[in-house]
């Protein structure tokens, strides 16, 4: 069936450090793929998102491209702030657009 | 745009009685899906609904939980005889046609004693 596997956390980096989670997927077919944001004591919400295969989203400084050779989707910051501090959750699309999920990354940034 | 609203925010059992949760979605929006989440992973789809017609249920965790959308606008999430188990916070997301994008609610914390 179809999953998705992203980084381990938490992951730790000082303000003003380069991001990268990666984020890795099986799937049949061409899924969209999204990255999701929770901060503490908030909802999730959509940070960015893909369609199609080479397509790069980006958003706040974010981005992830989709490369569906490597069935990768990581997310990069090139310089990230303390406020970035919270949850990312990769994920896919299934059929009927039902959301399948990696288990999480929690991203802490140092002062 | 007043986004998802869920209610209550947070709710307190003893195991074995019933609950409901309800989710109101952004008005224009035609599909409603429901997600629980535990401690430390991802959402775990449980159903969805296009406008009232439910059209995948097979995901449900047990036959103690059920959903309503009875007239395409809010919905409703019921447990039956919770379980310590049960004990999650529940997730309600709509979204416009086939647009892709999910807009989450904030969550119901279920606590199950």
């Amino acid at each position: 069936g179809n999953s998705v596997t992203q980084m381990e956390g938490p992951v730790t980096l000082s303000e003003e450090a380069f991001l990268t989670i990666n984020c890795t997927y099986t799937a049949t077919g061409y899924p969209s793929l999204f990255w999701y944001v929770q901060y503490p004591g908030e909802g999730l919400q959509l940070l960015l998102k893909a369609t199609k295969a080479d397509d790069k989203g980006s958003n706040k400084g974010f981005e992830a491209t989709y490369r569906k050779e490597t069935t990768s989707f990581h997310l990069e910051k090139g310089s990230v702030q303390v406020s970035d501090s919270a949850v990312y959750f990769c994920a896919l699309t299934d059929s009927n657009y039902q959301l399948i999920w990696g288990a999480g990354t929690k991203l802490i940034i140092k002062p | 745009d007043t986004g998802v609203s869920q209610d209550p925010r947070h709710k307190i059992t003893k195991r074995g009685q019933n609950v409901t949760f309800r989710c109101d979605p952004i008005s224009e929006h035609n599909r409603l899906y429901w997600y629980r989440q535990t401690l430390g992973q991802g959402p775990e789809f449980l159903t969805y609904f296009q406008n009232e017609a439910q059209l995948e249920k097979s995901r449900l965790l047990s036959d103690r939980f059920s959903a309503e959308r009875p007239k395409g606008s809010f919905s409703t999430l019921e447990i039956q005889r919770t379980e310590q188990g049960d004990s999650a916070m529940y997730l309600c997301a709509s979204m416009r046609g086939s647009s892709y994008e999910q807009y989450f609610g904030p969550g119901t914390r279920l606590t199950v004693t």
